[in-house]
Protein backbone atom coordinates (compact mmCIF):
# COMPACT_ATOMS: atom_id res chain seq x y z
CA UNK A 1 0.00 0.00 0.00
CA UNK A 2 1.39 3.15 -1.14
CA UNK A 3 0.86 5.55 2.12
CA UNK A 4 -0.22 9.15 1.64
CA UNK A 5 -0.11 11.53 4.30
CA UNK A 6 -1.77 14.82 5.14
CA UNK A 7 -1.21 17.83 7.07
CA UNK A 8 -2.53 19.59 9.24
CA UNK A 9 -4.84 17.20 10.35
CA UNK A 10 -6.94 20.05 11.98
CA UNK A 11 -7.26 23.35 11.09
CA UNK A 12 -9.08 26.18 12.10
CA UNK A 13 -9.20 29.59 10.71
CA UNK A 14 -10.99 33.10 10.42
CA UNK A 15 -13.15 33.52 7.94
CA UNK A 16 -10.75 35.52 4.47
CA UNK A 17 -7.38 34.32 5.93
CA UNK A 18 -5.68 31.63 3.33
CA UNK A 19 -4.26 28.28 3.94
CA UNK A 20 -2.62 25.77 2.32
CA UNK A 21 -2.83 21.25 2.91
CA UNK A 22 -0.57 18.84 1.92
CA UNK A 23 -0.83 15.58 0.51
CA UNK A 24 2.51 14.09 0.65
CA UNK A 25 4.05 10.49 -0.56
CA UNK A 26 7.64 8.47 -0.88
CA UNK A 27 5.71 6.70 -3.64
CA UNK A 28 4.44 7.95 -7.49
CA UNK A 29 1.16 8.24 -8.63
CA UNK A 30 -0.13 8.49 -11.83
CA UNK A 31 -3.07 10.74 -10.71
CA UNK A 32 -4.33 11.96 -7.90
CA UNK A 33 -7.75 13.49 -6.44
CA UNK A 34 -8.78 15.76 -3.86
CA UNK A 35 -12.17 15.80 -2.66
CA UNK A 36 -13.94 17.75 0.17
CA UNK A 37 -16.41 15.51 2.65
CA UNK A 38 -19.34 17.07 4.86
CA UNK A 39 -19.99 15.14 8.14
CA UNK A 40 -22.79 12.28 7.03
CA UNK A 41 -22.13 13.02 3.37
CA UNK A 42 -20.05 10.97 0.84
CA UNK A 43 -16.58 13.02 -0.60
CA UNK A 44 -17.28 14.81 -3.46
CA UNK A 45 -14.46 15.17 -6.14
CA UNK A 46 -12.91 18.71 -6.47
CA UNK A 47 -10.03 17.73 -8.97
CA UNK A 48 -7.89 15.38 -10.42
CA UNK A 49 -4.66 15.93 -11.37
CA UNK A 50 -2.59 14.12 -13.80
CA UNK A 51 0.61 15.55 -14.72
CA UNK A 52 3.89 16.15 -12.37
CA UNK A 53 4.08 20.07 -12.19
CA UNK A 54 0.22 20.75 -13.06
CA UNK A 55 -1.85 23.08 -11.66
CA UNK A 56 -5.29 23.85 -11.48
CA UNK A 57 -8.17 26.11 -10.21
CA UNK A 58 -11.37 26.04 -9.20
CA UNK A 59 -12.63 29.22 -8.21
CA UNK A 60 -10.70 30.75 -4.85
CA UNK A 61 -8.78 26.62 -4.81
CA UNK A 62 -5.54 26.14 -6.33
CA UNK A 63 -3.96 22.36 -6.91
CA UNK A 64 -0.59 21.64 -7.43
CA UNK A 65 0.69 18.38 -8.70
CA UNK A 66 3.96 17.47 -7.56
CA UNK A 67 7.02 17.34 -10.53
CA UNK A 68 7.71 13.83 -9.35
CA UNK A 69 4.09 13.31 -9.17
CA UNK A 70 4.35 12.33 -5.15
CA UNK A 71 2.86 14.92 -3.67
CA UNK A 72 0.27 17.48 -4.23
CA UNK A 73 -0.91 21.14 -2.21
CA UNK A 74 -4.09 22.31 -1.70
CA UNK A 75 -4.36 26.33 -1.52
CA UNK A 76 -7.54 28.19 -0.10
CA UNK A 77 -7.63 32.09 -0.83
CA UNK A 78 -10.01 33.93 1.47
CA UNK A 79 -11.67 31.21 2.94
CA UNK A 80 -15.30 30.93 3.88
CA UNK A 81 -17.42 29.45 5.99
CA UNK A 82 -18.64 27.02 3.32
CA UNK A 83 -14.97 25.60 2.65
CA UNK A 84 -15.52 23.97 6.13
CA UNK A 85 -15.18 20.43 6.02
CA UNK A 86 -12.67 17.39 5.35
CA UNK A 87 -10.01 17.46 2.82
CA UNK A 88 -9.23 14.04 1.29
CA UNK A 89 -6.02 13.20 -1.07
CA UNK A 90 -6.69 10.22 -3.09
CA UNK A 91 -3.85 8.42 -5.05
CA UNK A 92 -3.78 6.07 -7.68
CA UNK A 93 -1.19 3.68 -7.38
CA UNK A 94 0.40 2.62 -11.28
CA UNK A 95 -1.18 -0.87 -10.90
CA UNK A 96 -4.22 -1.60 -9.24
CA UNK A 97 -7.31 -0.40 -8.93
CA UNK A 98 -7.73 0.83 -5.30
CA UNK A 99 -7.19 4.97 -4.66
CA UNK A 100 -4.57 5.06 -1.84
CA UNK A 101 -6.57 7.72 0.40
CA UNK A 102 -4.78 9.86 2.93
CA UNK A 103 -6.72 10.50 6.78
CA UNK A 104 -7.65 13.99 5.66
CA UNK A 105 -7.28 17.10 6.79
CA UNK A 106 -10.32 18.80 9.22
CA UNK A 107 -10.83 22.35 8.02
CA UNK A 108 -13.01 24.64 10.45
CA UNK A 109 -13.80 28.24 8.81
CA UNK A 110 -15.32 30.40 11.38
CA UNK A 111 -16.91 33.84 10.64
CA UNK B 1 -25.44 12.60 -16.07
CA UNK B 2 -24.64 10.00 -13.47
CA UNK B 3 -25.96 9.33 -10.32
CA UNK B 4 -24.95 6.95 -7.26
CA UNK B 5 -27.45 5.69 -5.28
CA UNK B 6 -27.27 4.19 -1.64
CA UNK B 7 -29.65 2.65 0.87
CA UNK B 8 -30.66 2.88 3.03
CA UNK B 9 -29.10 6.29 4.86
CA UNK B 10 -28.89 5.02 8.09
CA UNK B 11 -29.07 1.52 9.60
CA UNK B 12 -29.33 -0.06 13.25
CA UNK B 13 -28.64 -3.74 13.97
CA UNK B 14 -28.13 -5.83 16.70
CA UNK B 15 -24.94 -8.10 16.50
CA UNK B 16 -25.27 -11.41 14.41
CA UNK B 17 -28.02 -10.06 12.54
CA UNK B 18 -27.65 -10.15 9.15
CA UNK B 19 -26.76 -6.96 6.64
CA UNK B 20 -27.42 -5.78 2.66
CA UNK B 21 -26.61 -2.71 1.89
CA UNK B 22 -27.37 -2.09 -1.93
CA UNK B 23 -25.81 0.62 -3.89
CA UNK B 24 -27.00 1.97 -7.58
CA UNK B 25 -25.74 3.96 -10.52
CA UNK B 26 -27.39 5.66 -13.20
CA UNK B 27 -26.36 7.10 -16.57
CA UNK B 28 -23.57 4.74 -17.41
CA UNK B 29 -23.08 1.42 -18.08
CA UNK B 30 -20.36 -1.33 -17.71
CA UNK B 31 -18.88 0.80 -14.35
CA UNK B 32 -15.97 -0.53 -12.18
CA UNK B 33 -17.72 -0.23 -8.46
CA UNK B 34 -16.31 0.16 -5.21
CA UNK B 35 -17.24 -0.39 -1.61
CA UNK B 36 -15.12 1.37 1.03
CA UNK B 37 -15.55 2.13 5.02
CA UNK B 38 -14.83 4.92 7.05
CA UNK B 39 -13.75 4.95 10.00
CA UNK B 40 -14.24 7.94 12.70
CA UNK B 41 -15.00 10.32 9.88
CA UNK B 42 -11.15 10.04 8.38
CA UNK B 43 -9.44 7.94 6.03
CA UNK B 44 -11.45 5.33 3.63
CA UNK B 45 -10.41 2.14 3.64
CA UNK B 46 -11.20 -0.21 0.34
CA UNK B 47 -13.01 -3.32 1.08
CA UNK B 48 -14.37 -4.95 -2.60
CA UNK B 49 -14.51 -3.45 -6.15
CA UNK B 50 -16.02 -4.82 -9.01
CA UNK B 51 -15.01 -4.93 -12.86
CA UNK B 52 -18.05 -6.54 -13.97
CA UNK B 53 -20.95 -8.64 -13.28
CA UNK B 54 -20.60 -10.86 -10.69
CA UNK B 55 -16.94 -10.53 -11.03
CA UNK B 56 -15.82 -9.09 -7.28
CA UNK B 57 -11.80 -8.73 -5.47
CA UNK B 58 -11.82 -8.88 -2.23
CA UNK B 59 -8.83 -6.25 -0.52
CA UNK B 60 -9.58 -7.10 3.35
CA UNK B 61 -10.21 -10.41 4.63
CA UNK B 62 -13.99 -10.27 6.89
CA UNK B 63 -17.46 -11.30 8.13
CA UNK B 64 -18.64 -9.43 4.60
CA UNK B 65 -19.14 -10.11 1.10
CA UNK B 66 -19.97 -8.08 -2.16
CA UNK B 67 -21.77 -9.39 -5.01
CA UNK B 68 -22.96 -7.80 -8.39
CA UNK B 69 -25.77 -9.12 -9.48
CA UNK B 70 -26.63 -6.41 -12.05
CA UNK B 71 -24.10 -3.81 -14.09
CA UNK B 72 -25.39 -0.99 -12.17
CA UNK B 73 -26.34 -3.05 -8.99
CA UNK B 74 -23.32 -3.30 -6.29
CA UNK B 75 -24.67 -5.10 -3.04
CA UNK B 76 -22.77 -5.23 0.35
CA UNK B 77 -23.44 -8.07 2.63
CA UNK B 78 -23.39 -10.46 5.66
CA UNK B 79 -24.72 -12.86 7.27
CA UNK B 80 -23.98 -12.03 10.94
CA UNK B 81 -22.80 -8.65 11.68
CA UNK B 82 -20.00 -7.89 14.40
CA UNK B 83 -19.79 -4.75 16.92
CA UNK B 84 -16.51 -3.76 14.78
CA UNK B 85 -18.73 -3.47 11.32
CA UNK B 86 -20.21 -0.16 12.61
CA UNK B 87 -18.85 2.43 10.23
CA UNK B 88 -19.97 4.48 7.38
CA UNK B 89 -19.88 2.41 4.25
CA UNK B 90 -19.53 4.16 0.96
CA UNK B 91 -19.93 3.12 -3.09
CA UNK B 92 -18.36 4.82 -5.62
CA UNK B 93 -18.15 4.27 -9.24
CA UNK B 94 -15.28 4.91 -11.71
CA UNK B 95 -15.73 5.02 -15.59
CA UNK B 96 -13.51 2.30 -17.10
CA UNK B 97 -9.87 3.02 -17.87
CA UNK B 98 -10.07 5.98 -15.41
CA UNK B 99 -9.14 6.54 -11.94
CA UNK B 100 -11.13 9.42 -10.77
CA UNK B 101 -14.19 7.64 -8.09
CA UNK B 102 -17.81 9.21 -7.71
CA UNK B 103 -18.82 8.73 -4.09
CA UNK B 104 -22.48 8.19 -3.30
CA UNK B 105 -23.95 9.45 0.04
CA UNK B 106 -22.87 6.94 2.32
CA UNK B 107 -24.75 4.45 4.51
CA UNK B 108 -24.36 4.85 8.60
CA UNK B 109 -24.42 1.91 9.95
CA UNK B 110 -24.56 1.38 13.86
CA UNK B 111 -24.14 -2.24 15.10
CA UNK B 112 -25.52 -2.64 19.06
Amino acid sequence: TQLLEQSPQFLSIQEGENLTVYCNSSSVFSSLQWYRQEPGEGPVLLVTVVTGGEVKKLKRLTFQFGDARKDSSLHITAAQPGDTGLYLCAGAPNSGYALNFGKGTSLLVTP
Amino acid sequence: SQTIHQWPATLVQPVGSPLSLECTVEGTSNPNLYWYRQAAGRGLQLLFYSVGIGQISSEVPQNLSASRPQDRQFILSSKKLLLSDSGFYLCAWSWKGQETQYFGPGTRLLVL
